[in-house]
């Protein structure tokens, strides 16, 4: 499993009220990235990160926000969750050598925003 | 616009037959592809992946087919097990960015029936 966490597993929060998921990983990898799953739609990158305070914007990021202080932790905020936001987000790394190769994926959070 | 799309949204097979997956693309800048598996309630598990400058890639069971000119892939499991049992993903990305952004298709449900 590469050794990446994703903190909290599931959450429940009403729109409006501000949302951070954590990710966190063991074995020093460059590249992080946010995805996040729907129905119909398949896993969509919200942002990515390709160092310590190096981030760039994936797909769908609108409405999200990221840091990334440690090379460990990958913080995804949702600064004011909206009903449109409800989830299932996954955490990835890469640890191939380039950084498509073999992206391993966190167990996922489950977001439900009422 | 979906760059990536997988038009079976399930698939049912007996245990010990061939299953195919398929995949098609339309960007034409991808030129890595990736398959992942993914069970619920887990994050996708990588499974095989094949680049551009080949057509054909195999591990185990499982054999990736790559049809440039038609922007097609396929996965074929050879034979089926019940534990084949997932959602599959297609993935594709484009190496010079070096990013390792991918871009997925929708999923399509694999039940292998006993």
């Amino acid at each position: 499993d590469a050794g990446i966490t994703q903190s909290p597993r599931h959450k429940v929060t009403e729109t409006g009220t501000p949302v951070t998921l954590r990710c966190h990983q063991t074995e020093n990898h460059r590249y992080m990235y946010w995805y996040r799953q729907d129905p119909g739609h398949g896993l969509r990158l919200i942002h990515y990160s390709y160092g310590v305070k190096d981030t760039d914007k994936g797909e769908v990021s609108d409405g999200y926000s990221v840091s990334r202080s440690k090379t460990e932790d990958f913080l995804l905020t949702l600064e004011s969750a909206t009903s449109s936001q409800t989830s299932v987000y996954f955490c990835a790394i890469s640890a191939g050598t380039t950084p498509q190769e073999t992206q391993y994926f966190g167990p996922g959070t489950r977001l439900l925003v009422l | 616009d979906q760059q990536v799309k997988q038009n079976s949204p399930s698939l049912s097979v007996q245990e010990g037959r061939i299953s195919i997956l398929n995949c098609d693309y339309t960007n034409s800048m991808f030129d890595y592809f990736l398959w992942y598996k993914k069970y619920p309630a887990e994050g996708p598990t990588f499974l095989i992946s094949i680049s551009s400058i080949k057509d054909k890639n195999e591990d185990g069971r499982f054999t990736v087919f790559l049809n440039k000119s038609a922007k097609h892939l396929s996965l074929h499991i050879v034979p089926s097990q019940p534990g084949d049992s997932a959602v599959y993903f297609c993935a594709a990305s484009e190496r010079a960015g070096n990013t390792g952004k991918l871009i997925f298709g929708q999923g399509t449900t694999l039940q292998v029936k006993p």
